[in-house]
């Protein structure tokens, strides 16, 4: 079955830090990946996407992720992180032709001003 | 755009009552709609993915006598959950997907969440 795996459950950061959230997966087929971000109190909200192309995808908010395909990877970076930062961050995977999501465990990025 | 709403945020009930909750896309239209359920400090899961017009398709696991599922137009779906028991008590979140395709389609639309407390 397929499944997706963030490995940092918790991270704790000071301002200004930079950031690297690991995302793999395990799926046979062509995938869409997608990094979303849950700030307290509030919905999911989607921060970058890849579907095909440019394995470098920059997303809103100074986010970037990388589509590693030899490693089944899509990490999370942001060179420099804010207090705003703060929030859950889940990664996510379908596949190409089903639009249902399968969600990584996410990972509590908190970050100290 | 792209806004989906759900009511009611939160509901308290109790054991052996049913629970209506709704999930509408405000501004476009979903063929596809979703329902997860979000345990405390987990991940998401899929209960299910529900299709305009016809049944809903359950994962794994969800009892679709007990999740009922209804997407009636292509802006409202609703998850009854019936005779609710403490054990149901979760965050419930429901997402959309564009109908129109184009760069949109493969993205999902996430609601806000309902907090079903049963007690």
């Amino acid at each position: 079955a397929q499944s997706v795996s963030q490995h940092n459950h918790h991270v704790i950061l000071s301002e200004a830090a930079s950031l690297e959230l690991g995302c793999n997966y395990s799926y046979g087929g062509t995938v869409n990946l997608f990094w979303y971000v849950q700030y307290p109190g509030q919905h999911l909200q989607l921060l970058l996407k890849y579907f095909s192309g440019d394995p470098l995808v920059k997303g809103i908010k100074g986010f970037e992720a990388e589509f590693i395909k030899s490693k089944f990877s899509f990490n999370l970076r942001k060179p420099s992180v804010q207090w705003s930062d703060t929030a859950e961050y889940f990664c996510a995977v379908s596949l190409t032709g089903r639009r249902a999501l399968t969600f990584g465990s996410g990972t509590r990025l908190q970050v100290q001003p | 755009g792209a806004v989906v709403s759900q009511h009611p945020s939160r509901v308290i009930c109790k054991s052996g009552t049913s629970v209506k909750i709704e999930c509408r896309s405000l501004d476009f239209q979903a063929t596809t709609m979703f329902w997860y359920r979000q345990f405390p400090k987990k991940s998401l899961m899929l209960m299910a993915t529900s299709n305009e017009g016809s049944k809903a398709t359950y994962e794994q696991g969800v009892e679709k006598d007990k999740f009922l599922i209804n997407h009636a137009s292509l802006t409202l779906s609703t998850l009854t959950v019936t005779s609710a028991h403490p054990e149901d008590s979760s965050f419930y979140i429901c997402s959309a997907s564009n109908a129109a395709g184009g760069p949109s389609y493969n993205e999902q639309f996430f609601g806000p969440g309902t907090r079903l407390t049963v007690l």
